[in-house]
């Protein structure tokens, strides 16, 4: 099946500091990425849909400045969360749709931040 | 737009017993229904879904869930659960031609030797 993977699976920062995290397609291309937020115990929140080779879509009430999306290429999409505070700590899952599997995600396995 | 509803936020049962957990959606247009199950500390794994076609869809371990057009319900079902069947389990909708998904709260599935 396809995969996707994150990078890290947990990271742990300074409050004040910005944080990258990745998201691959491994066997496939993906032009569409999404990016969720899970707090502990919660459902998924949708945060963004990245998009490559244009500019990601924001879901209402997520800010922009604050959580940086790139979609480099066609296997990569990059999600920084600029200076980060304790309330920015949380479980990021990113997925990506596979063409031609109708409406089939896959998803990463997550980053674990914590923001001390 | 769509929503989903999971009013159970935590079912335990006895390993071998039955078990369903509940999914309710609303929505103006026509849709695909998904379930998910997650594992402590793991991304989301697709346990099933309803595209079209058959109203009952199954998975390969199993659970199965029907789709119910008028009482707009997913409901996830499975005979015998196991100790292995212990997770988080998200039901999810998405429109026609969409791949946003809409998530519920989702269902503690505590499965009690």
């Amino acid at each position: 099946g396809a995969v996707v993977s994150q990078h890290p699976s947990r990271v742990i920062c300074k409050s004040g500091t910005s944080v990258k995290i990745e998201c691959r397609s491994l066997d496939f291309q993906a032009t569409t990425m999404f990016w969720y937020r899970q707090f502990p115990k919660q459902s998924l929140m949708l945060m963004a849909t990245s998009n490559e080779g244009s500019k990601a879509t924001y879901e209402q009430g997520v800010e922009k400045d604050k959580f940086l999306i790139n979609h480099a290429s066609l296997t990569l999409s990059t999600l920084t969360v600029t200076s980060a505070h304790p309330e920015d700590s949380s479980f990021y899952i990113c997925s990506a749709p596979r063409g031609g599997l109708e409406n089939e995600q896959f998803f990463g396995p997550g980053t674990r931040l914590t923001v001390l | 737009a769509q929503s989903v509803t999971q009013l159970d936020s935590q079912v335990p049962v006895f390993e071998e017993a039955p078990v369903e957990l509940r999914c309710n959606y609303s929505s103006s247009v026509s849709v695909y229904l998904f379930w998910y199950v997650q594992y402590p500390n793991q991304g989301l794994q697709l346990l099933l879904k309803y595209l079209s076609g058959s109203t009952l869809v199954e998975s390969i371990n199993g659970f199965e869930a029907e789709f119910n057009k008028s009482q707009t319900s997913f409901h996830l079902r499975k005979p015998s659960v196991h100790i292995s069947d212990t997770a988080e389990y998200f039901c999810a909708v998405s429109g026609l031609g969409s791949y946003k998904l809409i998530f519920g709260s989702g269902t503690r599935l505590l499965v009690r030797p």
